[in-house]
């Protein structure tokens, strides 16, 4: 059975500061794995996804993840975080069904 | 294209009552999916389906019954709201049937259900 495991519940960042949130899976095969990053009140926005090739994958709004299958990890990193990053973010993998981790508060200090 | 909608944005129920959250989505995608969200839980899948006619259960069916007539759309009835339904519901839709990035999901705004 897949699952996703996003270690940290809740990390306060400074504004410019760099950021970076845990995802640990666990699956049979090579996943497909997401980033998923949700306002308050809102819906899901796709930040980044992992399919095959290359490791280290761009995303929107100046994210990047890499996938590491030696340590079944996909972190999420930005290298200097904004006030509008403060928000939710989940991490999945996907096979037909696709399975969240618990996902990681993110505040963002002046 | 407005992607994948959901109807209504908030409802109240008294335990009990029943009523169907609506799902649709123009981008002729095979697979639809429901999600709740709860509080340090993540996401979790409450009945899919990989194309007209064809649905089945996720992680936490129970409480919920789903039918697809049609490619575009996916409601989901609670047919005896219960407190514990209280969450907040989620539709997804992507292709099924191709590999790769094409099987990116793609979420709706949300409802947010509150069972008295």
């Amino acid at each position: 059975a897949q699952s996703v495991t996003q270690p940290d519940i809740h990390i306060t960042v400074s504004e410019g500061a760099s950021l970076e949130l845990r995802c640990n899976y666990s699956y049979g095969a090579t996943p497909y794995l997401f980033w998923y990053v949700q306002s308050p009140g809102q819906g899901l926005q796709l930040l980044l996804k992992y399919f095959s090739g290359d490791t280290l994958v761009q995303g929107i709004k100046g994210f990047e993840a890499e996938f590491k299958r030696s340590q079944s990890s996909f972190n999420l990193r930005k290298p200097s975080v904004h006030w509008s990053d403060a928000a939710e973010y989940f991490c999945a993998v996907n096979d037909y069904k696709l399975s969240f981790g618990a996902g990681t508060t993110v505040t963002v200090r002046a | 294209n407005a992607g994948v909608t959901q109807t209504p944005k908030f409802q109240v129920l008294k335990t009990g009552q029943s009523m169907t959250l609506q799902c649709a989505q123009d981008m002729n995608h095979e697979y639809m999916s429901w999600y709740r969200q709860d509080p340090g839980m993540g996401l979790r899948l409450i009945h899919y389906s990989v194309g007209a006619g064809i649905t089945d259960q996720g992680e936490v069916p129970n409480g919920y019954n789903v039918s697809r007539s049609t490619t575009e759309d996916f409601p989901l009835r609670l047919l005896s709201a219960a407190p514990s339904q209280t969450s907040v519901y989620f539709c997804a839709s992507s292709y099924s049937r191709l590999q790769g990035q094409k099987r990116t999901q793609y979420f709706g705004p949300g409802t947010r259900l509150l069972v008295l």
